[in-house]
């Protein structure tokens, strides 16, 4: 059974960067392919990107475009979702979710607050 | 982009009462590629329903789907005390979109 388990919360200040980590068990990259959602407070879901690793096919919401990149490493079976230039209302949950189209199983979810 | 408007927005009802969530698309959902998810606060979202009407795994019968084209509905036959929760909707047919949310509450 596939398990999603992501990286711990973040604090960063605006302008920089953030790389959030989801490391799959129970599957190996090969096999799947991850999506990237996130969530600011109070708010509803927004799907940010996903990659298939085995074809290294990426695909971004076009709003992220040129900010956001998602890479995956097949030998420890960890996706990433890097989000650069961040602003005050990129605070958010960051999910992973392991895409069949629909997401299936999500990762519990990552913090990252920007704040100066 | 397709965008998914959910309605209610909130939904007040009585544990043992019939659930009915709206999902209308601003065009056609192609192969009915739509999907439910429930989300409870502090939780990640958990799938319910995919292709518009199959329930995921795990997911008791109670929780059904319907519709095709612009229109979805997701049913819950009789609240149990769990259901009541946040509901999103989604559709995977041209790129990736959510819907706004629907908010089951306790009256």
């Amino acid at each position: 059974q596939v398990q999603l388990v992501q990286s711990g919360a973040e604090v960063r200040k605006p302008g920089s960067s953030v790389k959030v980590s989801c490391k799959v068990s129970g599957g190996t990259l090969s096999n799947l392919a991850i999506a990237w959602v996130r969530q600011a407070p109070g708010q509803g879901l927004e799907w940010m990107g996903g990659i298939v690793a085995v074809f290294g096919a990426v695909s971004y919401a076009p709003r992220f475009q040129g900010r956001l990149t998602i890479t995956a490493d097949e030998s420890t079976t960890t996706a990433y979702m890097e989000l650069r230039s961040l602003r005050f209302d990129d605070t958010a949950i960051y999910y992973c979710a392991t895409d069949m189209a629909w997401f299936d199983p999500w990762g519990q979810g990552s913090l990252v607050t920007v704040s100066s | 982009e397709i965008v998914l408007t959910q309605s209610p927005g909130t939904l007040s009802l009585s544990p043992g009462e019939r659930a009915t969530l709206s999902c209308r698309a601003s065009q056609s959902v192609s192969s009915n590629y739509l999907a439910w998810y429930q989300q409870k606060p502090g939780q990640a979202p958990r799938l319910l329903i995919h292709g518009a009407s199959s329930r995921a795994t795990g997911i008791p019968d109670r929780f059904s789907g319907s519709g095709s084209g612009t229109d979805f509905t997701l049913t819950i036959s009789r609240l149990e005390p769990e259901d009541f929760a946040v509901y999103y909707c989604q559709q995977y047919g041209s790129s990736v979109t959510f819907g706004g949310g629907t908010k089951v509450e306790i009256k």
